[in-house]
């Protein structure tokens, strides 16, 4: 079985263009997140997805952060404008949430974002 | 405030010998669950151990075990028969229940041949 697949690998970017990271969930899941891994703040949720739902968007650092989940097996994290801050590594995972029943999450490889 | 804690950044074994990475967490929950997620240099996240916190015995996969002391709110991470493929960042992280990861720093793990 696939596990959840992220786009691209690698994005090397100049500062104040818009960049989209994609995400495709394990089939089956129903949640989904976003996180950004750097050097000084370690792993920062950024977003979480129940059923397509955006349920806690409060770790999305400011307006130029966006991200949205159309359907069950994809979702897209952009930035725009995008600053040399905001290079990090950004994992999406997802994991199958039902009642009583709490399952790990599965994370992608990462899209390694260098803003320039 | 929910805080994960490891206090080793970084450990270094030979192969073949057994280690344990420490972690320690902040709660008021009483149901929750706690996990190891390696993370190797090619940055994956791998899921190593899960815990449940309403059950006592401790988790076991193989070479790698947990020490959970509830009460103590410690949750270590034995690697037996250490590996060079156990070289990683290993990170202790806690599911709270609003079903978010609090994670600690992360534990860089050097496996020596």
């Amino acid at each position: 079985d696939a596990g959840v697949i992220q786009s691209p690998r690698h994005e090397v970017t100049e500062m104040g263009q818009e960049v989209t990271l994609r995400c495709k969930p394990i089939s089956g899941h129903n949640s989904l997140f976003w996180y950004r891994q750097t050097m000084m703040r370690g792993l920062e949720l950024l977003i979480y997805f129940n059923n397509n739902v955006p349920i806690d968007d409060s770790g999305m650092p400011e307006d130029r952060f966006s991200a949205k989940m159309p359907n069950a097996s994809f979702s897209t994290l952009k930035i725009q404008p995008s600053e040399p801050r905001d290079s990090a590594v950004y994992f999406c995972a997802s994991s199958l949430k039902v009642q009583g029943l709490t399952q790990p999450q599965h994370f992608g490889d990462g899209t390694r974002l260098s803003i320039l | 405030a929910q805080t994960v804690t490891q206090s080793q950044p970084e450990m270094s074994v030979q192969e073949a010998e057994t280690v344990t990475l420490s972690c320690t967490y902040d709660t008021s929950e009483n149901n929750y669950y706690l996990f190891w997620y390696k993370q190797p240099p090619s940055r994956q996240m791998i899921l190593v151990i899960r815990q449940e916190a309403y059950k006592q015995q401790n988790a076991t996969e193989n070479r790698f075990s947990v020490n959970f002391q509830k009460a103590a709110k410690s949750f270590s991470l034995k690697i037996s028969d250490s590996q060079l493929g156990d070289t990683a960042m290993y990170f202790c992280a806690f599911m709270n229940s609003n079903y978010q990861l609090i994670w600690g720093a992360g534990t860089k793990l050097i496996i020596k041949p």
